[in-house]
């Protein structure tokens, strides 16, 4: 069976730290990853999406990047954060084909 | 642009009770809708997964139904429990990787 792993669980950084999370996926090859970012009181917000090794695709405009160095491993990087970066941030697969998603623990991250 | 809107916000019911929750989408063009449960700091768990081409879709006392024409879609929770109070939520897929949330309906039911 398929299993998705996302760490840190949480997080708190000062504001202008680095950050990465880590984001990878066991049980299925080639899958489709996605970074989101849930606000407290609003929807989730699509921050990235990856349809292969290399390949990312940007929704919004921010400070934060995404990098996809293996198959199964996706992670969300910034250089220096906002203190708008804070939230809950969600890590998802697909299958190429059925596009059912299915969501990682998440990591709460909050900036001081 | 899609948007998705879920209403109620909130809904408290006693335990027991047959609920319906509600999931509307502006753009009918799309590949599949998909229902969510949220637990409190916790991810999203997937519910059910309605494709473009189907009317419902069932999973023990859950129901949920997709009406593409009027933009609609509802979950139907048969005999709530206390274990049932979360946050749902719907999304809405309109490509390969376009997909909308609602806000979600957060859900009480009481023993």
């Amino acid at each position: 069976s398929q299993t998705i792993h996302q760490w840190p669980a949480t997080l708190v950084q000062p504001v202008g730290s680095p950050l990465s999370l880590e984001c990878t996926v066991e049980g299925t090859s080639n899958p489709n990853l996605y970074w989101y970012r849930q606000a407290a009181g609003r929807g989730l917000q699509l921050l990235f999406y990856s349809v292969g090794i290399g390949q990312i695709s940007s929704e919004v405009p921010q400070n934060l990047s995404a990098s996809r160095p293996q198959d199964r491993q996706f992670i969300l990087s910034s250089k220096k954060l906002l203190l708008s970066d804070s939230g809950f941030y969600l890590c998802a697969w697909s299958s190429s084909g059925w596009y059912e998603q299915y969501f990682g623990p998440g990591t709460r991250l909050t900036v001081t | 642009k899609q948007e998705v809107t879920q209403i109620p916000a909130a809904l408290s019911v006693p335990e027991g009770e047959n609920l319906v929750l509600n999931c509307s989408f502006t753009d009918s063009a799309i590949y599949n809708l998909q229902w969510f449960r949220q637990d409190p700091g916790k991810g999203l768990t997937s519910l059910l997964l309605i494709q473009s081409s189907q009317r419902e879709q069932t999973s023990g006392r859950l129901n949920a139904s997709l009406d593409k024409s009027s933009g609609r879609s509802t979950l139907y929770i048969a005999a709530s429990q206390p274990g049932d109070s979360a946050t749902y939520l719907c999304a809405v897929r309109a490509n390969n990787n376009d997909m909308r949330f609602g806000a979600g309906t957060r859900l009480t039911v009481k023993p």
